[in-house]
Formats: C-alpha cells, sequence, structure tokens
C-alpha cells in the first residue's frame, strides 16, 4: 500500500463546476499538508499549505485536512479552463525535510 | 511566493556526455535544496537533499558517482548528470524551503528536461 493514495484521474469537469480533488494516507506521522498545480512541462507550483486539521480558503482554492481520517481534499470554486492542469498532494511528517507526494491528478475544465 | 530558478529549462545532449543543471534561489537563501526526477505522467522521486557546504545526502537506489551534487553557496545547488544515458532522459526539478529545515513551504523551480540521444 502506497503512503499517500491519489486518483490520478484524468477528471473532466465543465467551466464554473465545483472541483474536488483527494488524497489519503496512512502515515500517521504526516503534520503539514501541500497542494501543487503542475502544468505540462513545468515545474509543480505551491498553491497550498496547512499545518492543521480544517479549512483554509484562499481565493477560489479551500483545503481541507482531516487528520482523523487521514483524508485531504483541494476544493476549486467556479473552475476555469487555465485551472487544467495536474495537482499534487504532498505531506512531511514534523521536523523531516521529506515530503511525500501522491501521483497527481490529472483535472481537465472545458468551456 | 519565494521563486526558484532552474536553467537550462531543457538540454538534448548526446550518450555518454555530462549535463549540467543549475538550481538558484532568487530572493532567499537556501541552506537545503532537493532535487526530484519525475517521469511522465508519474510523481516526483526524491533523488538526493542538497546541503550547502557539506555532501549531498542520496536516497536510496540513487547513484551518487551518477548524480553529482554541488551545493557551494546558499543561492546556488548544481545537479551533473555524468555520462548520461538515454534512461537517464527525464525532467529533473530541485527545489528549497523558505525557512531551512522543519515543516516550511517547499518551493519547486521550473524543471529541466534532458533529453539523451
Amino acid at each position: 500500500q502506497k503512503e499517500v493514495e491519489q486518483d490520478p484521474g484524468p477528471l473532466s469537469v465543465p467551466e464554473g463546476a465545483i472541483v474536488s480533488l483527494n488524497c489519503t494516507y496512512s502515515n500517521s506521522a504526516f503534520q503539514y499538508f501541500m497542494w501543487y498545480r503542475q502544468y505540462s512541462r513545468k515545474g509543480p507550483e505551491l498553491l497550498m499549505y496547512t499545518y492543521s486539521s480544517g479549512n483554509k480558503e484562499d481565493g477560489r482554492f479551500t483545503a481541507q485536512v482531516d487528520k482523523s481520517s487521514k483524508y485531504i481534499s483541494l476544493f476549486i470554486r467556479d473552475s476555469q479552463p487555465s485551472d487544467s492542469a495536474t495537482y499534487l498532494c504532498a505531506m512531511g511528517a514534523g521536523g523531516g525535510n521529506k515530503l511525500t507526494f501522491g501521483t497527481g491528478t490529472q483535472l481537465k475544465v472545458e468551456l | 511566493g519565494a521563486v526558484v530558478s532552474q536553467h537550462p529549462s531543457w538540454v538534448i545532449c548526446k550518450s555518454g556526455t555530462s549535463v549540467k543543471i543549475e538550481c538558484r534561489s532568487l530572493d532567499f537563501q537556501a541552506t537545503t535544496m532537493f532535487w526530484y526526477r519525475q517521469f511522465p505522467k508519474q510523481s516526483l522521486m526524491l533523488m538526493a537533499t542538497s546541503n550547502e557546504g557539506s555532501k549531498a545526502t542520496y536516497e536510496q537506489g540513487v547513484e551518487k558517482d551518477k548524480f553529482l551534487i554541488n551545493h557551494a553557496s546558499l543561492t546556488l545547488s548544481t545537479l551533473t548528470v555524468t555520462s548520461a544515458h538515454p534512461e537517464d532522459s527525464s525532467f529533473y526539478i530541485c527545489s528549497a524551503r523558505l525557512i531551512a529545515g522543519g515543516t516550511g513551504e517547499l518551493f519547486f523551480g521550473e524543471g529541466s528536461r534532458l533529453t539523451v540521444l
């Protein structure tokens, strides 16, 4: 079993839809969580960083962490074609430098 | 967010040659940088942790003589792929933490695509 599970997609939604992207993990030592957006042939771009359970909102993006269920989500409101990319979750344990990444979910927002 | 820059963004080389990729933190000092490798439609694989002024720490299965890492200053780390072969063709990405150690945000460079003929 992988430490981090993420559905690779592809996920196709119409413009304006609310998108829900999810990751589950098995390592209870993970304490902080990040979501990255990666366009084709580009490096990952940090979208959200969260350290505690609960919700964190930034513009159209909301990151949700449920440590008891070992489940994290990224919601994208009013999705745009420019949101079409691969979204990677990443997580780490306290005091360490390593991040464990999900495989990424490919999202396509269609006009 | 913090800016991490990589150069070159893409490179094509002949089998047997060596290729150097640079990673710079543009607006902050990074005592630690990380080098990742990514195959098509796969996630990021950590290759090594680059430490300023000391030897890099390599992940299991990564050949340190093959992938030479130098972190000579607080803003520059280099990855040299020595005697490159077609199987080394990949997307190499560096990253750095805004705050050294611990749990700070990790920022990535734009990536360098290596094609070995």
